[in-house]
């Protein structure tokens, strides 16, 4: 069965600092896409980063970065430089050949002045 | 250049009554989602459609229909409202290509009571 696991509800971190959020997925397909998301308290969702199970090279957008680790099956959002506009949930999620997309729990990220 | 738009924006419902959502979208997108967010649990798919005709269960598919008579809008109903199904609903669009991202729409508020 196809799942998404982010296991940090929530996090804090001070200003400036990276961060580090957690994704792992479970799937049979060999073929599939991972996307982040951001959602602000205002609700709206921002495409963040994509990733595909045969990119060689770690995606990088700006500030965002992703740590793929295909044989671990995780694919975790590394943000440098925290801002505190970067305050919002953040969501993994992933498509598969059947072109059904799931989503993540999320992780609530606090950057801290 | 609207983009994915929902309506209605705000609903309540009485336990039992019945409603439709409506999902409309103008990027000519073949693929379209209906997810529900509650809190701590991430956005969960409920049905999806990937393409005019054509619909899909998702993860949690129980005490909701959908349609897609015309490519453009993507129908979600409610036969027999229940306070369980009181959430945020979005809906999603996403184009052919395995690396496009999704394209949200605002969010419709519904509350059974």
């Amino acid at each position: 069965a196809q799942k998404i696991t982010q296991t940090q509800p929530g996090m804090f971190v001070q200003e400036k600092e990276a961060v580090t959020l957690d994704c792992t997925y479970d799937t049979s397909d060999q073929s599939y896409g991972l996307f982040w998301y951001k959602q602000p308290s205002s609700g709206e969702m921002i495409f963040l980063i994509y990733q595909g199970s045969y990119d060689e090279q770690n995606a990088t957008e700006g500030r965002y970065s992703l740590n793929f680790q295909k044989a671990r099956k995780s694919a975790n959002l590394v943000i440098s430089a925290s801002q505190l506009g970067d305050s919002a949930m953040y969501f993994c999620a992933m498509r598969n050949r059947d072109d059904k997309i799931i989503f993540g729990k999320g992780t609530r990220l606090h950057i801290l002045p | 250049n609207a983009g994915v738009t929902q309506t209605p924006k705000f609903r309540v419902l009485k336990t039992g009554q019945s409603m439709t959502l409506l999902c409309a979208q103008d990027m000519n997108h073949e693929y379209m989602y209906w997810y529900r967010q509650d809190p701590g649990m991430g956005l969960r798919l409920i049905h999806y459609s990937v393409g005019e005709g054509t619909t899909a269960k998702g993860e949690v598919p129980d005490g909701y229909n959908v349609s897609r008579l015309k490519k453009q809008n993507f129908l979600l109903g409610l036969e027999s409202a229940a306070p369980s199904q009181t959430s945020v609903y979005f809906c999603a669009t996403a184009g052919t290509y395995s690396n496009q991202p999704q394209h949200f729409g605002d969010g419709t508020r519904l509350s059974i009571l």
